[in-house]
């Protein structure tokens, strides 16, 4: 069964700190690695794909990927109350077309 | 969102009763796909297809069947829906460029609720 494995949370940052989120994952043929955010009542919306070790920044976002250790992180940066949300991790299947998803953590931006 | 339109996007069902969810895309992507999403669950494929003219089961597909109509179109039917049915439904949609190594990309999504 291959899986992917998130803390559900919540996760509580101050405003402006840093806010680390983890995914594990157990296929180790997996190439793919992609971090949603989803706002409460509202559809997953992509922020960030990896698909190298070593680190992926956008803007605030940054993406760590270790295959050797089979985790993937997402860091923000000044964290803001607009980040509050669940956020995703899904892994691709190396047999088929399919996205492994993990349950979600929630983060708490306080103000 | 832009480029995955789902309708209807809330829906109240009796028991027994049966439905289609529409999912159209206008980005001429290849994969579709159809989720549920229960509180705390996750995630859950019910099928998929690949590309035009095939579908395929996903981790969840009892009580469930679909249609790939075109290129554009996916629906998913509930024949006879049962209140474990009650959940978001959320159409994904995925360009085809190898083994899932594309994000995908999703509706507004179906809020469905079985009495």
């Amino acid at each position: 069964q291959k899986e992917v494995e998130q803390n559900s949370g919540p996760l509580s940052v101050p405003e402006g700190a840093i806010a680390s989120l983890n995914c594990t994952y157990s296929d180790r043929g997996s190439q793919s690695f992609f971090w949603y955010r989803q706002y409460s009542g509202k559809s997953p919306e992509l922020i960030m794909s990896i698909y190298s070790n070593g680190d992926k920044e956008d803007g605030r976002f940054t993406a760590q990927l270790n295959k050797a250790s089979q985790y993937v992180s997402l860091l923000i940066r000044d964290s803001q109350p607009s980040d509050s949300a669940t956020y995703l991790c899904a892994v691709n299947s190396n047999s088929n077309y399919q996205l492994i998803w993990g349950a979600g953590t929630k983060l708490i931006i306080k103000p | 969102n832009a480029g995955v339109t789902q309708t209807p996007k809330f829906q109240v069902l009796k028991t027994g009763q049966s439905m289609t969810l529409q999912c159209a895309q206008d980005m001429n992507h290849n994969s579709m796909y159809w989720y549920r999403q229960d509180p705390g669950m996750g995630l859950r494929l019910i099928y998929y297809s690949a590309s035009e003219g095939t579908t395929d089961k996903g981790e969840v597909p009892n009580g469930y069947n679909v249609s790939r109509l075109n290129k554009r179109e996916f629906s998913l039917r509930l024949e006879s829906a049962a209140p474990s049915q009650t959940s978001v439904y959320f159409c994904a949609i995925q360009p085809q460029t190898g083994w899932g190594n594309q994000p995908q990309h999703f509706g507004d999504g179906t809020r469905l609720s079985i009495l």
